[in-house]
């Protein structure tokens, strides 16, 4: 079946500028994650929903960084006025908590932004 | 706070010969320990788990990883590597409470030799 799409793969902003990216994730998937990979890095947790219920949003770095997930599918990671600091891979991954060993999080391919 | 160490950077070895990863982990009570391997742009791909049960977990691509509780490790195993084997491995620990966010390493890179 498909796997976890992400959009843009990748984008280049400039300094300051609003982007938005977007995942898709696994039909049926209640949970979806989103990670920062610096580069060299392993990825960093950034948030978590269930659902449409955003969990556990420890991980985001700053108030510019927003994350949503409206109707318990789709899910877009905003950041605000982005810094170069912000450059990186960003990784979005679903898992299936109906199984209750069924742990592990399936990953989409990443949107590599990419702030000049 | 849990955390991941990779003490290597990266692993050479000949195509043939077994091949270790090596993965130690921190974390309050019981862990939950992954293996992913990322090939070049692409993202993450689940390689195995453990859970509870057996020590000795087997994923795809005949690969195996060992849990060992005293040493806190769970180290990656293969008993005859193949060149599509090089990659990027990551190893991942999360806790037995509701905090389901995963905590990986910084990575291994395998190099297999023809």
């Amino acid at each position: 079946g498909a796997g976890v799409s992400q959009s843009p793969r990748y984008k280049v902003a400039k300094r300051g500028q609003d982007v938005a990216l977007r995942c898709d994730p696994i039909s049926g998937h209640v949970s979806l994650f989103w990670y920062q990979q610096a580069l060299g890095q392993g990825p960093e947790f950034l948030t978590y929903f269930q659902n449409e219920a955003q969990l556990d949003k420890s991980g985001l770095p700053s108030d510019r960084f927003f994350a949503e997930r409206p109707e318990g599918s789709v899910s877009t990671l905003k950041i605000q006025r982005t810094q170069q600091e912000d450059s990186a891979v960003y990784l979005c991954a679903s898992s299936s908590t109906r199984d209750i060993l069924s742990y592990e999080q399936y990953f989409g391919p990443g949107t590599r932004l990419t702030v000049t | 706070a849990q955390s991941v160490a990779q003490p290597e950077d990266q692993v050479n070895v000949a195509e043939g010969n077994p091949l270790t990863v090596k993965c130690t982990y921190s974390v309050s009570g019981n862990p939950y320990l992954f293996w992913y391997v990322q090939y070049p742009n692409r993202g993450l791909q689940f390689l195995l788990k453990y859970i509870t049960g057996d020590n000795l977990v087997k994923g795809s691509y005949g690969f195996e990883a060992e849990f060992n509780k005293s040493q806190t490790s769970f180290h990656l195993k293969k008993p005859s590597a193949l060149v599509s084997d090089s990659a990027l491995y990551f190893c991942a620990v999360r806790d037995n409470t509701g905090r389901r966010a995963l905590t990986f390493g910084s990575g291994t890179r395998l190099q297999v030799q023809p």
